[in-house]
C-alpha cells in the first residue's frame, strides 16, 4: 500500500521561505521511472503543478515558479522535501505531494497525499 | 509551457451519459489523465494511459484520446460522481507537467 503524507508549517508569514516535506511509505524513489511531485491548490481554485523529482535525481520546476522553488529527495528517508522562497499571500493554498510510478506518455500520478493547507498572513 | 483547456462547469441528469473534454497541444503527444475531487479530499486517479482505470474505479468511466483532445466518459452518472474532474498530462515542449483548469461535474 502506497501512503505519502504532508507535513510542515500551517501558516508562514510574508517573505518567509515555505519548507514542506513528504514522507512516503510503499514505493522506492530509487526504482526506475519513478517520480514524485508537488501540486497545490488555492481555496476554491485549480490545481496547479509545482515540482517534479525523479529516480534518478532528475528535477522539474514550473517555469512560472522557477525562481522560487527548489525540490531535494532523501531517498534512504523515503521523503521528499519542497522549498518555496519569498512567500506571498497568493501562495495560500493546500499543497500535495503525489507518486508516479511511470515515465514518457504514460505519466500519471497515480497515489496522493491528503495534503496540508497552508497560510500566508503576518 | 503549453495549456490544457477544460470547460468550467457540466451537468448531466442522474442515469445519463456525460462526456468532460480536454484540449491541449501536449495531448497530440502524451495521453491524458484524469482525477476525480470531491469538497476537502486529495484528488483521485480515475482514468490513465490509452484507457486505464485504476484499481476500483467503476467501468461506468472509461477514456479516449483523439489528436489534441481527450475525453472522460461517464456511462450511467450516479450522485457519487460528482465533484471537479481535471485532466493532466506531459507538456510536450519541456517535458514539465500541466493541469487542466478543472470541470465542474454536477449530476442532477
Amino acid at each position: 500500500q502506497i501512503t505519502l503524507k504532508v507535513s510542515g508549517p500551517t501558516v508562514v508569514k510574508p517573505t518567509e521561505t515555505l519548507t514542506l516535506t513528504c514522507t512516503f511509505s510503499g514505493f522506492s524513489l530509487s526504482s526506475s521511472g519513478v517520480s514524485v511531485g508537488w501540486i497545490r491548490q488555492p481555496p476554491g481554485k485549480a490545481l496547479e503543478w509545482l515540482a517534479l523529482i525523479y529516480w534518478d535525481d532528475d528535477k522539474r520546476y514550473n517555469p512560472s515558479l522557477k525562481s522560487r522553488l527548489s525540490i531535494t529527495k532523501d531517498t534512504s528517508e523515503n521523503q521528499v522535501v519542497l522549498t518555496l522562497t519569498n512567500m506571498d499571500p497568493v501562495d495560500t493554498g493546500t499543497y500535495f505531494c503525489a507518486h508516479s510510478p511511470d515515465t514518457g506518455p504514460y505519466f500519471h500520478f497515480q497515489n496522493w497525499g491528503l495534503g496540508t493547507l497552508v497560510s500566508v498572513s503576518s | 509551457s503549453s495549456e490544457l483547456t477544460q470547460d468550467p462547469a457540466v451537468s448531466v441528469a442522474l442515469g445519463q451519459t456525460v462526456r468532460v473534454t480536454c484540449q491541449g497541444d501536449s495531448l497530440r503527444s502524451f495521453y491524458a489523465n484524469w482525477y476525480q475531487q470531491k469538497p476537502g479530499q486529495a484528488p483521485v486517479l480515475v482514468m490513465h494511459g490509452e484507457n486505464t482505470r485504476p484499481s476500483g474505479i467503476p467501468d461506468r468511466f472509461s477514456g479516449s484520446n483523439s489528436g489534441d483532445t481527450a475525453s472522460l466518459t461517464i456511462t450511467g452518472a450516479l450522485a457519487e460522481d460528482e465533484g471537479d474532474y481535471y485532466c493532466n498530462s506531459r507538456d510536450s515542449s519541456s517535458n514539465h507537467v500541466v493541469f487542466g483548469g478543472g470541470t465542474k461535474l454536477t449530476v442532477l
